[in-house]
């Protein structure tokens, strides 16, 4: 069963730093695209960063290019989002969410972690 | 920039047919995804590739795509369908965008 679980959301100030973490099971994660993907309260779903199979390849939205760094270690099946800089317009629930390639759309989702900014 | 416009809201009767509609310039020629959340819950992929569905999703979810209009199908709606429900597409220069989603209520 394929599983994905975030872990290191938590209430930081503006300025603040955090790390986010996804581990994965279930599936061979080193064969597999990556993103993260956020929901402010009460609103929809926006894609934040995207990383290949390999890491080789990286795509940031615009909203958090230059802050966040998305990485990956596929020894450790896992799955990073450095996030610098934060902002209050950065709280959200932050998901990981597996890619499929060609058409790229996100066949799973983690369950989500609560990232709050605010002083 | 490409921008995908979903109505904020549908309502239907249990049994019936809800549609919800995704509009984009030209999204007929993009690959349209949906996906359906639950309160509290993560999003869960109901259709892919305009017209596709994960395995364990029923027959009742399916999809469409022509033109400037993509529309996820609910047939025979029932209690349990009552979700947001977000469109997404890819391409090599915007990445992902998603719609703003639209809210179903079974009434």
């Amino acid at each position: 069963e394929v599983q994905l679980v975030e872990s290191g959301g938590g209430l930081v100030q503006p300025g603040g730093s955090l790390r986010l973490s996804c581990a994965a099971s279930g599936f061979t994660f080193s064969s597999y695209e990556m993103n993260w993907v956020r929901q402010a309260p009460g609103k929809g779903l926006e894609w934040v960063s995207y990383i290949s199979s390999s890491g080789s390849t990286i795509y940031y939205a615009d909203s958090v290019k230059g802050r966040f760094t998305i990485s990956r270690d596929n020894a450790k099946n896992s799955l990073y989002l450095q996030m610098n800089s934060l902002r209050a317009e950065d709280t959200a629930v932050y998901y990981c969410a597996r890619a499929r390639s060609v058409t790229y759309y996100f066949d799973y989702w983690g369950q989500g972690t609560l990232v709050t900014v605010s002083s | 920039s490409y921008v995908l416009t979903q109505p904020p809201s549908v309502s239907v009767a249990p049994g019936q047919t809800a549609r919800i509609t995704c509009g984009g310039n030209n999204i007929g020629s993009k690959s349209v995804h949906w996906y359906q959340q639950k309160p509290g819950q993560a999003p869960v992929l109901v259709v892919y590739d305009d017209s596709d569905r994960p395995s364990g999703i029923p027959e009742r979810f399916s999809g469409s795509n022509s033109g400037n209009t993509a529309t996820l199908t609910i047939s025979r709606v029932e209690a349990g369908d009552e979700a947001d429900y977000y469109c997404q597409v890819w391409d090599s220069s915007i990445h992902w965008v998603f719609g703003g989603g639209t809210k179903l209520t079974v009434l």
